[in-house]
């Protein structure tokens, strides 16, 4: 069992839909990672967060650090949005101590 | 573009060749990461330079040679790889990751036939 789980593997979602991913983790973390993978490869950080909430644009990520669960939501889904989302928690003082999960795979249909 | 720049974009390699991979950053940032992405898996932790010495080797083959010659390049060297070796292979860096996280190359797609 992979120490970071994301729901669901694979979502559809019409345009203009509300999407939200989740997250789970069963170690103890300083930060999670949003992280967003297009098909040509590149990541691009969405968030970083440790506690309670942030937003940019239509996206928003929650954490809650008690019951170790993330959920990152997209409101007014676009096609553009397809791509795979991972969770990535930072654990321990080490640099290298980062913690993938498998992703999920977004698709948003027009 | 995120800052981080990876040569080449696609790679494809026999098993008896020898390649490189390289990455570069102008981001000031004191750590460089490799990471390996195959189908189906999440991201593996390869390699972490921080201020050019290497201070995780996560149990990665010998046929993957590391290099940073300076905090804004890491190389990758490939010989004698296998197939399974076949992968996305993504650099990132980092500067105080605790406060401001990962930045992300857009990665080398190698195949090894």
């Amino acid at each position: 069992k992979n120490e970071v789980e994301q729901s669901p593997q694979n979502l559809t979602a019409q345009e203009g839909e509300f999407i939200t991913i989740n997250c789970s983790y069963s170690v103890g973390i300083s930060a999670l990672h949003w992280l967003q993978q297009h098909p040509g490869g590149g990541i691009v950080s969405l968030f970083m967060l440790s506690s309670g909430k942030k937003k940019h644009g239509r996206l928003i990520a929650t954490i809650n650090i008690q019951e170790k669960h993330s959920s990152l939501h997209i409101t007014a889904s676009h096609p553009r949005d397809s791509a795979v989302y991972i969770c990535a928690v930072i654990y321990g003082g080490s640099q290298g101590n980062l913690i993938f999960g498998k992703g999920t795979k977004l698709s948003v249909k027009p | 573009e995120t800052g981080v720049t990876q040569t080449p974009r696609h790679l494809v390699m026999g098993m008896t060749n020898k390649k490189s991979l390289k990455c570069e950053q102008h981001l000031g940032h004191n750590a460089m990461y490799w990471y390996k992405q195959s189908a189906k898996k999440p991201l593996e932790l390869m390699f972490v330079y921080n201020f050019k010495e290497q201070t995780e080797n996560n149990s990665v083959p010998s046929r993957f040679s590391p290099e940073c010659p300076n905090s804004s390049h890491l190389f990758l060297h490939l010989h004698t790889l296998q197939p399974e070796d076949s992968a996305l292979y993504l650099c990132a860096s980092s500067q105080d990751f605790r406060v401001y996280g990962y930045t992300f190359g857009s990665g080398t797609r190698l195949t090894v036939v």
